[in-house]
């Protein structure tokens, strides 16, 4: 049964840290997609890749966030510095070009 | 930017009444919707992706329908169970598969 997997599950850190969260798709999927879950507007789209490329980061925060795959296994989410703000679930999908995205678990941010 | 709307925003049901919510989007160059069941404390699970006009998608008591031409799906539970209790988000996607999530229905079914 295969799965999209996050790590880590949970993270906890001060703010100006730097925070790294990783993603692996479904293997033979070619999009990946890294969504925040807010109160305020639900399910956040920040970035998705194509075949590696980067397709869309018009939903991040340039000036402290960034996206990347590199390779077809691993996709990672990075903010540096990070921000009280940031604390929310972050969740990346991955599909098998234009199907349904299967969701891996997210990963709880929470900065003090 | 997809405007895709969902009403009611939350229900609250008896075990055994069934249940109806709706998903609103525009209706120029569409593609695909898609549904999804959002538990608490858990990640989206895919329910129903339509593509056609008319497609109708049964998954046990869960169903859906879908109108392209006025921009309407319509997601329904058959006699509604406490484990029915979650979120259930819909999505227009393009054809790059970029999904345009509405905000959900939140359904909450008392024993």
């Amino acid at each position: 049964d295969a799965r999209v997997t996050q790590t880590p599950r949970d993270k906890v850190t001060e703010m100006g840290q730097e925070v790294t969260m990783r993603c692996q798709p479904i293997l033979g999927h070619n999009t990946v997609f890294w969504y925040r879950q807010t109160m305020m507007q639900g399910l956040e789209l920040l970035a998705y890749f194509r075949n590696r490329a980067p397709l869309d980061d018009s939903g991040m925060p340039k000036d402290r966030f960034s996206a990347e795959m590199p390779d077809a296994t691993l996709a990672t989410l990075k903010i540096q510095p990070s921000e009280p703000r940031d604390s929310a679930v972050y969740f990346c999908a991955s599909g098998p070009g234009s199907e349904t995205q299967y969701f891996g678990p997210g990963t709880r941010l929470l900065v003090l | 930017i997809l405007n895709v709307e969902q009403s009611p925003q939350s229900l609250h049901v008896q075990e055994g009444d069934s249940t109806n919510f709706t998903c609103s989007f525009p209706s120029s160059n569409f593609y695909a919707l898609h549904w999804y069941r959002w538990e608490t404390a858990k990640s989206p699970e895919a329910l129903f992706v339509m593509t056609l006009n008319g497609d109708e998608k049964k998954k046990g008591r869960i169903s859906a329908t879908l109108n392209t031409k006025e921009g309407y799906s319509y997601l329904y539970i058959k006699g509604s169970q406490p484990e029915d209790s979650a979120t259930y988000l819909c999505a227009r996607g393009d054809n790059f598969n970029k999904f345009y999530f509405g905000s959900g229905t939140k359904l909450n079914v008392k024993p």
